[in-house]
């Protein structure tokens, strides 16, 4: 099983601020990473899938980067409905993994 | 509009069953692998099973193989979840989701919450 082990647990950040994100996989996943995110009493939303393609409907503030086993979740100002949690799943290998997630939260 | 709605919340004792059924709408239902991932409470995301758009195939996390069926009814456009032996760190917030064109979830049901508790 694929490990995804994201950092930081929390980000305390103001509106307006840069937020990065990252993942880090136990072994290669290519390009086959995805983020989402989800907040309180939600299902999880797809922003970012194999690694930097943004999702339908997904505001230019998000974007994805990496291969390989290291990922990077930018939101470049954030903005009042992206203070949530981010979680990153791998699906090279079923089964298919989650990071624990990342908290950002309001500072 | 695409919608995936969730039933079967229940509290069961450990060692008891339960089947989840997930409604889809919106979509050909037929064309699309569908999954289940699971939250237990205050904690993170597990993909939990999947099944091929035929049914033909099915995938299972090695913490419920076993002990639950993955199946469809295209017929009825609907995803099942029967869950057998269910233990007390089965208990969480069970989604559908639809296996995306991208090879990712992009729809979601609201879930439903199982809880094992005696």
């Amino acid at each position: 099983e694929i490990v995804l082990t994201q950092s930081p647990a929390t980000l305390s950040l103001s509106p307006g601020e840069r937020a990065t994100l990252s993942c880090r996989a136990s072994q290669s996943v290519s390009s086959y990473l995805a983020w989402y995110q989800q907040k309180p009493g939600q299902a999880p939303r797809l922003l970012i899938y194999d690694a930097s393609n943004r999702a339908t409907g997904i505001p230019a503030r998000f974007s994805g980067s990496g291969s390989g086993t290291d990922f990077t979740l930018t939101i470049s100002s954030l903005e009042a409905e992206d203070f949530a949690v981010y979680y990153c799943q791998q699906r090279s290998i079923w089964p298919r993994t989650f990071g624990q997630g990342t908290k950002v939260e309001i500072k | 509009e695409v919608q995936l709605v969730e039933s079967g919340e229940g509290l069961v004792q450990p060692g008891g069953s339960l089947r989840l059924s997930c409604a889809a709408s919106g979509f050909s239902f037929s064309s699309y692998a569908m999954h289940w991932v699971r939250q237990a409470p205050g904690k993170g995301l597990e993909s939990v099973s999947a099944i091929t758009n035929d049914g033909g195939s099915t995938y299972y996390a090695d913490s419920v193989k076993g002990r639950f069926t993955i199946s469809r009814d295209n017929s009825k456009n609907t995803l099942y979840l029967q869950m057998g032996s269910l233990r007390a760190e089965d208990m969480a917030v069970y989604y559908c989701a639809r296996r995306g064109g991208s090879g990712w979830y992009d729809y979601w049901g609201q879930g439903t919450l199982v809880t094992v508790s005696s």
